[in-house]
């Protein structure tokens, strides 16, 4: 069963970086798909904040380019985000998920979510 | 970017009841509309693709309609396990926009 588990610090301070971890179980992320991190704002707002393909390839939502980066460690079966600068909007649910599709952009497994708040 | 507006944003229902939650895009998907269901421990999982495909694993009371701009989630007879948060999402257009979400809650 494939299985994908978020994790990393629940507080980060504003202009500081946002580092999260994705580990994936049940399936190796260079077979095939790409995958995506996926954040939820408090009050339910869901954003796509960009992907890392199988073969290591990145694609960005475009309002936050300047800020993520989204790469992978093969031989741990993980993928990583940073975000850079953040601030108080930043505080959000971060999730990552296999994602597939023309632009990557249906999303058939999610993590549990990690919290990430965002406050001096 | 694509804007997608649910509605309601709350729905209260009962048990065996059958509820519909709509989803308009602020322009036209051409069927490219997903839909989510996001349990109260958080896990999320998928239920419709394209429209009217059901993911695999998703019982039948579930539906899903819709073309151009207006799309809508079926559930024909509710069960306790259905109680949830549903997100639309549309992949016509990079990047994937997610409508704010539907909470379906027990009346």
């Amino acid at each position: 069963e494939i299985q994908l588990q978020e994790s990393g610090p629940g507080l980060v301070k504003p202009s500081q970086s946002l580092s999260l971890t994705c580990s994936v179980t049940g399936y190796t992320i260079t077979s095939g798909y790409d995958w995506s991190w996926i954040r939820k704002f408090p009050g339910n707002k869901m954003e796509w904040m960009g992907y890392i393909s199988n073969s290591g390839s990145t694609n960005y939502n475009p309002s936050l380019k300047i800020r993520i980066s989204i790469t992978r460690d093969t031989s741990k079966n993980q993928f990583f985000l940073q975000l850079n600068s953040v601030t108080t909007e930043d505080t959000a649910t971060y999730y990552c998920a296999r994602s597939y599709g023309y632009n990557s952009d249906y999303f058939d497994y999610w993590g549990q979510g990690v919290m990430v708040t965002v406050s001096s | 970017d694509i804007q997608m507006t649910q509605s309601p944003s709350s729905l209260p229902a009962s048990l065996g009841e059958r509820v519909t939650i709509s989803c308009r895009a602020s322009q036209g998907i051409s069927n490219n509309l997903n839909w989510y269901q996001q349990k109260p421990d958080g896990t999320i999982k998928p239920l419709i693709y394209y429209t009217s495909n059901l993911q695999s694993g998703v019982p039948s009371r579930f539906s899903g309609s819709g073309s151009g701009t207006d799309y809508s989630l079926t559930i024909s007879s509710l069960e306790p396990e259905d109680f949830a948060m549903y997100y639309c999402q549309q992949d016509a257009s990079f990047p994937p926009t997610f409508g704010g979400g539907t909470k379906l809650e027990l009346k």
